[in-house]
């Protein structure tokens, strides 16, 4: 399978626990994009890289929030002391460059649940 | 006001109807446009992008206009595995870059 993985696919833990996610992009793309959804709402938008550079961080994307992509290919999404409101699908994306004008692909998400 | 809004439906039609869906942007900035499906509990799935001078895809199209500022996506010939939320989604790159997904249509082709 060479589209977009995310692990883990659930994960439920108690508050104030801290939370790692993991992306593995299409290979080749040198993009990659976290959003965050809710029931009913569209992603949101929470950060993006290109490359190894994190070029963009949403004001969604608190101090309890970081994003890092060390070696320019997977990247993890990493929430500390986790609150109920964090419950969500957390979407990973990737892209070839090309100045915003190309389609993302997402990965299945990783579904978090907040006891 | 949100930067892009959707009429969220559902929409429910017969087989065969044919449906179209809005989405009105607010940034004149704007510089590319997609139109994604979603079903229940999954991913977003690229559906198409859409094009300044319109662009189609079987029994899809989709138009933009930027003078208005909305895009649009139409269904001919509704399947009922064409029952999903569509997300109008876009891009704009002043300020920083960011993608805007609007909250979703839903759509429920019945038999």
């Amino acid at each position: 399978d060479t589209g977009v993985s995310q692990n883990p696919r659930h994960k439920i833990t108690k508050r104030g626990q801290n939370v790692t996610f993991r992306c593995d992009p299409i290979s080749e793309h040198n993009r990659l994009y976290w959003y965050r959804q809710t029931l009913g709402q569209g992603p949101e938008f929470l950060t993006y890289f290109q490359n190894e550079a994190q070029l963009e961080k949403s004001r969604l994307l608190s101090d309890r929030f970081s994003a890092e992509r060390p070696k320019g290919s997977f990247s993890t999404l990493e929430i500390q002391r986790t609150e109920q409101g964090d419950s969500a699908m957390y979407l990973c994306a990737s892209s070839p460059s090309g100045q915003g004008r190309q389609p993302q692909h997402f990965g299945d998400g990783t579904r978090l649940s907040i006891l | 006001r949100k930067e892009v809004e959707q009429d969220p439906g559902p929409f429910n039609v017969p087989e065969g109807a044919t449906v179209a869906f809005n989405c009105t942007y607010s940034n004149s900035a704007s510089q590319s446009f997609f139109w994604y499906r979603q079903d229940c509990r999954k991913e977003p799935k690229l559906l198409m992008s859409v094009y300044s001078s319109g662009n189609e895809d079987g029994r899809f199209t989709a138009q933009l206009n930027r003078a208005s500022q909305y895009i649009s996506l139409l269904i001919r010939d509704s399947k009922l595995s064409d029952s999903a939320t569509y997300l109008c989604v876009v891009n704009r790159n002043t300020g920083g870059f960011k993608t805007i997904f609007g909250a979703g249509t839903r759509l429920f082709v019945k038999a």
